[in-house]
C-alpha cells in the first residue's frame, strides 16, 4: 500500500541553525501539506502546496519557514533559523484532492531544538 | 483559540464494550468532520468522516454522530478491541477560499482498551 514517508525520524539541532525536513508524498497525489504538533498540544496546520506554489498557510508559517518541491518526488519544509519553540513533531500529508476528505499522513519528524 | 475541543485527554474501556469519544466545536462554518487514529511513532490515519448535512455515518464498528445544534460530534466504537488503543483526533474542515480548505484538529483523546 502506498504511504507517505518522512526523513529523518528525529532531528536535533542548535537554536539558530537551519533544518530541512523531507517528505516523499504518495506518487499520484498533487496536494501536499505540513502540520506540526507540539508535545501535548493539538495538531496544527502549517501550509498547503499545490502546483508548485503555496495555496494556503497559517499564521505559524512565517518568514522563517519555506516549502519546496525540488523534484518530482520530494516535498521539503525548511526552517531558516530555528527557535526553541519550533521543537515539535512535524507531519507531512498528501492527498489526491483539495477537499481534505481524506489525507494520508507520514510518520512524522521529531524536531528538537536545543 | 480552541475551535475544536476534545475535553477528555484519555479514556479506558473494557474489551467488547462501547467506546465513545467526544468532540465539540465552535465554528459554525465547519462543513465536514473527520476522525483520525494515531498509533505511537506513526502519523494520523484517517478513520471516518461525516458531512455537516448528515447526522450519522457508519463504517463497520465505527459510527460518527453529529449534532449540529449542539456543535457536538462523537465517535462510537463497538465492540472495542485492544487494537483500537490509540490516540483519536477529531478534525473539522473549513473552506478558506480560492478552492482551498483547512483542517483544525482537537488535542486528541487517548483510548485504552483493556483486554
Amino acid at each position: 500500500e502506498p504511504e507517505v514517508t518522512q526523513t529523518p525520524s528525529h532531528q536535533v539541532t542548535q537554536m539558530g541553525q537551519e533544518v530541512i525536513l523531507r517528505c516523499v508524498p504518495i506518487s499520484n497525489h498533487l496536494y501536499f501539506y505540513w502540520y506540526r504538533q507540539i508535545l501535548g498540544q493539538k495538531v496544527e496546520f502549517l501550509v498547503s502546496f499545490y502546483n508548485n506554489e503555496i495555496s494556503e498557510k497559517s499564521e505559524i508559517f512565517d518568514d522563517q519557514f519555506s516549502v519546496e518541491r525540488p523534484d518530482g518526488s520530494n516535498f521539503t519544509l525548511k526552517i531558516r533559523s530555528t527557535k526553541l519553540e519550533d521543537s515539535a513533531m512535524y507531519f507531512c500529508a498528501s492527498s489526491d484532492s483539495p477537499i481534505l476528505d481524506e489525507q494520508f499522513f507520514g510518520p512524522g519528524t521529531r524536531l528538537t531544538v536545543l | 483559540d480552541q475551535q475544536v475541543k476534545q475535553n477528555s485527554p484519555s479514556l479506558s474501556v473494557q474489551e467488547g464494550r462501547i467506546s465513545i469519544l467526544n468532540c465539540d466545536y465552535t465554528n459554525s462554518m465547519f462543513d465536514y468532520f473527520l476522525w483520525y487514529k494515531k498509533y505511537p511513532a506513526e502519523g494520523p490515519t484517517f478513520l471516518i468522516s461525516i458531512s455537516s448535512i448528515k447526522d450519522k455515518n457508519e463504517d463497520g464498528r465505527f459510527t460518527v454522530f453529529l449534532n449540529k445544534s449542539a456543535k457536538h460530534l462523537s465517535l462510537h466504537i463497538v465492540p472495542s478491541q485492544p487494537g483500537d488503543s490509540a490516540v483519536y483526533f477529531c478534525a473539522a474542515r473549513v473552506y478558506s477560499g480560492a478552492g482551498s480548505y483547512q483542517l483544525t484538529f482537537g488535542k486528541g483523546t487517548k483510548l485504552s482498551v483493556i483486554p
